[in-house]
């Protein structure tokens, strides 16, 4: 099946740094979706994002649909220590019914 | 109100036992999923309903059976399953069907954690 490349795996921060990750596809997706996951919890969507170029903000969080339609990247801004959880990107196929996910970004924030 | 609701949040069975895994959502989406998320890991696709059609079946093994009686409720039915079927199964929904118009963000439940003994 499609698979998505998202990095870095893990990331190790000091609290108030920016932190970037991103996800790569071989594959075209009309909709990328970032999600934040707690542990022992169900994924919580972040930002969607449905069209190549788009930029879009969430409070500290930033995200762009890749021009190519094949890329996306997530950025939080001076981060805190609820930030804390495992962020995945999601591509959503054409047809809408399938939703492949990235490998997941580890973050954990020192205070 | 983007709930998904998932029942129970906690499951133990026997290998021998038949269990079933509930979810809800009340957002009038028209598709609803089933993914199975092993720890550390993203979640993986089982089961896609379209319009409570069952539109994708990702080679799941028989002993997990998934029904969608109506467009708010989706189940997934368990039976003589293996210890390493042991995993978080997540519910999702999202508005936009198959080959549907709409929305396509895709909500999940809190999951159900299960642990076959």
């Amino acid at each position: 099946g499609q698979q998505l490349n998202q990095s870095p795996q893990s990331m190790f921060i000091q609290e108030g740094e920016d932190v970037s990750m991103n996800c790569t596809s071989s594959s075209i997706f009309n909709t990328w979706l970032w999600y934040k996951q707690d542990p022992g919890e169900g994924p919580v969507l972040l930002i969607a994002l449905y069209k190549a170029g788009e930029l879009t903000s969430n409070g500290r969080l930033t995200a762009q649909f890749g021009i190519t339609r094949k890329d996306s990247f997530l950025n939080i801004s001076a981060s805190i220590p609820s930030d804390v959880g495992i962020y995945f990107c999601a591509g959503l196929n054409n047809a809408g019914n399938m939703l492949t996910f990235g490998g997941g970004t580890r973050l954990m924030v020192k205070p | 109100d983007t709930e998904v609701t998932q029942t129970p949040k906690h499951l133990v069975m026997g290998m021998t036992n038949k269990k079933s895994l509930k979810c809800e959502q009340h957002m009038g989406h028209r598709a609803m999923y089933w993914y199975k998320q092993k720890a550390k890991k993203p979640p993986e696709l089982m089961f896609v309903y379209s319009y409570e059609k069952l539109s994708i079946n990702e080679s799941v093994p028989s002993r997990f059976s998934p029904e969608c009686p109506n467009s708010s409720l989706l189940n997934l039915h368990l039976h003589a399953l293996q210890p390493e079927d042991s995993a978080l199964y997540l519910c999702a929904s999202s508005q936009r069907g198959v080959w549907g118009f709409g929305d396509t963000e895709a909500f999940f439940g809190q999951g159900t954690r299960l642990t076959v003994v």
